[in-house]
């Protein structure tokens, strides 16, 4: 079974600066998903992610499969861009999703104006 | 991405009582999950709810406490039974296509 080690769990920033979010899990995996979660409890995904990197807007997230590593990088940070950041991967690397997800604890993001 | 509708967003409850959750789609997802996540605390999986037969539940959590249905590919309900505060949770449901994962907005529940 697959296991998710988030850093930092607590980051608070100023407005502007780059952000740094990292994942790391045990098994080897079809893919990789960065989440939001706001206040409210709701859940958006931002990424799914098999290799090499993707970018979004502000959002940029990367993966390297030898080191079982993920980053999310946040450019020009903001505000509205607090809230939880989690990071998933499937249960198994057989399952391949198809029996459900392990969530890490999630990175609490505050941005100060 | 498909969109998930998932009532009610939140509920106080009393002590023994059940309250069934409900999630549709707009659109037909090939697998569907309940997750709960307890205060402070990451996502656990529930179940797989599996169209047309009983949800694969997952270690610690059982029918009985938590009955699950999905009569077709866009709707699912779960309810959670005879509810105590330990009860008190997010209670989100997650649709799966390939290469895309998408969430209800979440089910506050408050057990007194």
């Amino acid at each position: 079974k697959n296991e998710v080690e988030q850093s930092p769990q607590n980051l608070t920033a100023q407005e502007g600066e780059f952000i740094t979010i990292n994942c790391s899990y045990s098994v080897g995996i079809s893919a990789l998903h960065w989440l939001q979660q706001h206040p409210g409890g709701g859940i958006v995904s931002l990424f799914m992610l098999s290799s090499g990197k993707k970018k979004h807007g502000r959002l940029i997230a990367t993966i390297n499969i030898q080191e079982k590593h993920s980053s999310l990088h946040i450019t020009a940070s903001h505000p509205r861009d607090s809230a939880v950041y989690i990071c998933a991967v499937p249960r198994s690397y057989s399952g391949g999703g198809a029996d459900g997800l392990t969530f890490g604890k999630g990175t609490h993001l505050i941005i100060q104006p | 991405s498909a969109v998930i509708s998932q009532k009610p967003s939140r509920d106080i409850c009393q002590r023994g009582t059940s309250l069934t959750i409900q999630c549709q789609v707009d659109s037909q997802v090939t697998m569907m999950f309940w997750y709960r996540q307890q205060p402070g605390q990451s996502l656990t999986l529930i179940a797989t709810a599996n169209q047309g037969s009983e949800a694969t539940y997952e270690s610690g959590f059982v029918i009985d406490k938590f009955p699950i249905s999905r009569p077709n590919l866009t709707f699912s309900t779960l309810t959670v039974s005879n509810m105590s505060p330990e009860d008190s949770s997010i209670y989100l449901c997650a649709g799966q296509n390939p290469g895309e994962l998408f969430f209800g907005e979440g089910s506050r529940l408050t057990v007194l």
